[in-house]
C-alpha cells in the first residue's frame, strides 16, 4: 500500500529549530517528486517546497515565506523525506504535511504532523 | 504570490450540484493547465479530486467535474451527497516550480 506518514510536530519557542520527517512506503522517495505543503488554522494551505526526483535533477525549490529558513532533503536507503525547519517564527504554525507530486498535482497525502511556535 | 480567491461557502441540497469558483490571475490559473482541486473532511488531510483542470484520479465519482476559463476555474459537484460536505480547495502551478493554493469553500449539503 502507497502510504505516506509525517512525524517530528512540536512545541517549538520563536528562534528555534525543528526536523519534521515523512516515512513513505509502496513507492521510492528517490523516484518521486516529493513538497511539503503546510495548513496553517483559519487560513489555508501553503506550498512549503519541493525535492525533484534524482532523475529530475534533484531540484530543490521553496515559498518565499520559508526560503533560507528551511532545508528539504531525502534519505533514499530509508525511503524518507524530511523538512528541517529553522529560525522559526510564530506564523510557521500549521500542519505540515507531505505529499507526493504528479502532474502538477499533489496525488498522495499523509495526515499531517503540527507544528506551533509559541513562548 | 497571492492565494487563489475562493469563496467562503457554497451550499445545496441532496441530489443539487453546487459550484466553486477559483479565481488566479495569468501568471497561475490563466497560464498553465496545472489546476488541481482538492476536498478534505475534518481532521483529515486533502485528497486529490482533480488534476491539470478537468481530469478525475481513479475512484473519484464523475460527479466531480471541473474547467477553466481565463483566469477562473470552477468546480462542480452535481448529485450532492452528505459525503460531499467538506472543504474544497484549489490549485495551480505558478511557474519556477512555485504552486499557489486557493483560500478553500467549505461545502454544507443541507
Amino acid at each position: 500500500e502507497v502510504q505516506l506518514v509525517e512525524s517530528g510536530g512540536d512545541l517549538v519557542k520563536p528562534g528555534g529549530s525543528l526536523r519534521l520527517s515523512c516515512a513513505a512506503s509502496g513507492f521510492s522517495v528517490n523516484d518521486a517528486w516529493m513538497n511539503w505543503v503546510r495548513q496553517i488554522p483559519g487560513v489555508g494551505l501553503e506550498w512549503v517546497g519541493l525535492i525533484k526526483s534524482k532523475g529530475n535533477g534533484g531540484t530543490i525549490d521553496y515559498g518565499a515565506p520559508v526560503k533560507g529558513r528551511f532545508i528539504i532533503s531525502r534519505d533514499d536507503s530509508k525511503n524518507m523525506l524530511y523538512l528541517q525547519m529553522n529560525s522559526l517564527k510564530t506564523e510557521d504554525t500549521a500542519v505540515y504535511y507531505c505529499t507526493t507530486e504528479l502532474s502538477g498535482a499533489l496525488d498522495m497525502w499523509g495526515q499531517g504532523t503540527m507544528v506551533t511556535v509559541s513562548s | 504570490q497571492s492565494a487563489l480567491t475562493q469563496p467562503p461557502s457554497a451550499s445545496g441540497s441532496p441530489g443539487q450540484s453546487v459550484t466553486i469558483s477559483c479565481t488566479g490571475t495569468s501568471s497561475d490559473v490563466g497560464g498553465y493547465n496545472y489546476v488541481s482541486w482538492y476536498q478534505q473532511h475534518p481532521g483529515k488531510g486533502p485528497k486529490l479530486i482533480i488534476s491539470e483542470v478537468s481530469k478525475r484520479p481513479s475512484g473519484v465519482p464523475e460527479r466531480f467535474s471541473a474547467c477553466k476559463s481565463g483566469n477562473t476555474a470552477s468546480l462542480t459537484v452535481s448529485g450532492l451527497q452528505s459525503d460531499d460536505e467538506a472543504d474544497y480547495f484549489c490549485s495551480s502551478y505558478a511557474g519556477n516550480n512555485i504552486y499557489v493554493f486557493g483560500t478553500g469553500t467549505k461545502v454544507t449539503v443541507l
